[in-house]
């Protein structure tokens, strides 16, 4: 079985700082992928960014970067120069390269970014 | 072009009342999932769909949730006699999975309230 954990509940940046969320999961698949999902206050989750786990590189996308250390099963998201806009739940999701018939999202429980200006 | 649609936005109805959930994916999609999110929690799987069959409902909570897909485009989630237990967000995503999973783009959800 899956599992995802995000032990902060709520963080909180000054704008133009930086901000380190932490996720950490458990897996027993090969392969898998790991996502960061952002869910404003409009309830539309948007795809930050993805990780496929047989690349050791780490995925970044414009001012967000993730720290992928697959020994430790951690996966934490980076967000530099952060924006007013950047005020969301956080969530941290894997899903199984070759889960079977399933291709299901496991979510943590987030994180409540606020970005103070 | 187009994203996930899912209607309607907000459904309040009463305890045993009938109500359906429509998600509409982006075009070309083959597969299609439903999610339900609590209160202050991340989403749990519900039934995903890989064309016009469930690939794995195996998250369904009980027998008075069902979910189609006739044509392969559109999903349709129902729930019968509704509880206030089932109060929440309900979210629809969608991905185009051709051999290896893809992301999955997600709809703006529906919040179901039973009173």
């Amino acid at each position: 079985a899956q599992t995802v954990t995000q032990s902060q509940p709520e963080m909180s940046v000054q704008e133009a700082e930086t901000v380190t969320l932490s996720c950490t999961y458990d897996t027993s698949e090969s392969d898998y992928y790991l996502f960061w999902y952002k869910q404003p206050p409009s309830r539309q989750m948007i795809l930050v960014i993805r990780q496929e786990a047989y690349k050791q590189q780490n995925a970044t996308e414009n001012r967000f970067s993730v720290n992928f250390q697959k020994a430790a099963k951690s996966f934490s998201l980076k967000i530099s120069d952060s924006q007013l806009g950047d005020a969301a739940m956080y969530f941290c999701a894997s899903l199984g390269a070759y889960g079977g018939a399933t291709n299901k999202l496991i979510f943590g429980t987030g994180t409540l970014l606020a970005v103070q200006p | 072009g187009a994203g996930v649609s899912q209607t309607p936005s907000n459904k309040v109805t009463e305890k045993g009342k009938y109500v359906e959930l429509r998600c509409d994916p982006i075009s070309g999609h083959t597969a299609l999932y439903w999610y339900r999110q609590s209160l202050g929690q991340g989403p749990e799987f519900l039934i995903y769909f890989q064309g016009t069959g469930a690939a794995d409902d195996s998250g369904l909570p009980n027998d008075r949730f069902f979910a189609v897909r006739p044509e392969g485009s559109v999903s349709t989630l129902k729930i019968q006699r509704t509880e206030r237990g089932d109060s929440a967000v309900y979210l629809c995503a969608s991905s185009n999975d051709q051999g290896s999973p893809d992301t999955q783009y997600f709809g703006p959800g529906t919040r179901l309230t039973v009173l």
